[in-house]
């Protein structure tokens, strides 16, 4: 059974430090990995989707790296800012559809 | 345009009383999810359909859930004689075609209390 682990559970960092989230999984048999953003009491939104035979995907001030072969993606942040305060959500799928979602990692930027 | 609803927003309810909570995906997406949030359990998936093929029910917990998508549009998930391990967040999601290349979009979610 895939099991995705994300460290830290939790991280505070002041206003404008760059930052990386982490994300490992143990079957690397996966169609792609995603990274999703989950506000307090709201849905989740996606931020980047890197298919299995990429190597890494960048919008804006995120970047995203996946290793498949030992089972790891980082979530780079650059230049963080209060609004980045979110859970953030890695998940992988082995099915092409069904996601597996690690348990998050919890960001506090403060000013 | 408009993007994943989902009703209701919240729902208490007592144990062993049935509840039907409600999906509606972005028009034109053909593959509909159903993931459920728990406290310290995370985002397990539950369900997924695509057009008019056979729904993956492998992630249901019980034969207490069940889940039906008419006209491959709306979709509501029942859980009968509800327990209050089944109190958590119900999360739907559609993507375009259910290609693993597709992007899901996520719903607010639906908010479950059994007392």
């Amino acid at each position: 059974k895939q099991e995705v682990t994300q460290i830290p559970a939790a991280l505070s960092v002041p206003e404008g430090e760059n930052l990386v989230l982490n994300c490992s999984f143990t079957d690397s048999a996966i169609y792609n990995l995603q990274w999703f953003r989950q506000d307090p009491g709201k849905g989740l939104t996606s931020l980047l989707l890197i298919q299995s035979s990429q190597r890494e995907q960048t919008s804006g001030r995120l970047n995203a790296s996946l290793d498949k072969s030992s089972g790891r993606s980082t979530l780079y942040i650059a230049a963080s800012q209060p609004g980045d305060s979110a859970t953030y959500l890695c998940a992988v799928t082995n099915s092409g559809y069904a996601l597996n979602f690690g348990k998050g990692t919890s960001l506090l930027v403060t000013p | 345009g408009a993007g994943v609803s989902q009703s209701p927003s919240n729902k208490v309810t007592e144990k062993g009383k049935d509840v039907e909570l409600r999906c509606d995906p972005i028009s034109g997406h053909t593959a509909l999810y159903w993931y459920r949030q728990s406290l310290g359990q995370g985002l397990e998936f539950l369900i997924y359909f695509q057009g008019n093929s056979a729904p993956d029910k492998s992630g249901l917990p019980s034969d207490r859930f069940s889940a039906e998508r008419t006209g491959g549009s709306v979709s509501t998930l029942t859980i009968q004689r509800t327990q209050q391990e089944d109190s958590a967040v119900y999360l739907c999601a559609s993507s375009f075609e259910g290609l693993s290349t597709d992007t899901q979009y996520f719903g607010p979610g639906t908010r479950l209390t059994v007392l």
